[in-house]
């Protein structure tokens, strides 16, 4: 069965610092996407980046990236230059059966 | 585009009643999922509808139910309610089934929460 894995419930960091988030995940699958959402206090849940899995590229958007390391089946979210605005629960999600973690709880401190 | 919006909001139910919450997905997605989000679970995935079928379904009892319309809209009944009941759930609209292999990106919506008293 496909599970995620966070295990970092609750972290915080100083603004302009980078922080990285944590995600283990198993499946059965050999082609697959793993997706981080970020959710803000009272707001919608947003998506934040994704990874296809037969690619070996980690992918970026802006401040964020990913370590995808594939055969150990991690797949981390690092956030550069941390914002006030990055203060949010993180969900690490894999698209088969829709599998998501428990999320873990980013405060970024002024 | 008008984004995902969910109603009601807010719902208080007791134990043993039924309730049903309603999706309105994003124009021209045919693809709603819906989640149950609770904090020492996170988010558990109950089941996606694609053209008025559903695709997927997640690991709960019977008593979550749900369906989908042809305009997309779907919505999702719970019965005989119970107190671990109370959460938020959440609906998410794609363009093509998110589980899939190809894998749609999903737009959520605020959420309605659901408390059983």
């Amino acid at each position: 069965a496909q599970t995620v894995t966070q295990s970092q419930p609750e972290m915080s960091v100083q603004e302009a610092e980078t922080v990285t988030l944590s995600c283990t995940y198993d499946t059965s699958e050999n082609n697959y996407y793993l997706f981080w959402y970020k959710q803000p206090p009272s707001r919608q849940m947003i998506l934040v980046i994704r990874q296809e899995a037969y690619k070996q590229q980690n992918a970026t958007e802006n401040r964020f990236s990913v370590n995808f390391q594939k055969a150990a089946k991690s797949f981390s979210l690092k956030i550069s230059d941390s914002q006030l605005g990055d203060t949010a629960m993180y969900f690490c999600a894999l698209n088969e059966k829709l599998t998501f973690g428990t999320g873990t709880r980013l405060t970024i401190i002024p | 585009k008008a984004g995902v919006t969910q109603t009601p909001r807010y719902l208080i139910k007791t134990r043993g009643q039924q309730v049903t919450l309603s999706c309105s997905p994003i124009s021209g997605h045919r693809s709603v999922s819906w989640y149950q989000q609770t904090p020492g679970q996170g988010l558990q995935f109950l089941f996606e509808y694609f053209s008025e079928t559903q695709r997927n379904k997640g690991n709960f009892p019977g008593r979550f139910s749900g369906r989908q319309f042809s305009n997309s809209r779907s919505e999702m009944n719970v019965s005989t309610l119970e107190l671990g009941d109370s959460a938020l759930y959440l609906c998410a609209s794609s363009e093509g089934l998110a589980g899939a292999l190809l894998s749609y990106e999903q737009y959520f919506g605020p959420g309605t929460r659901l408390t059983v008293t």
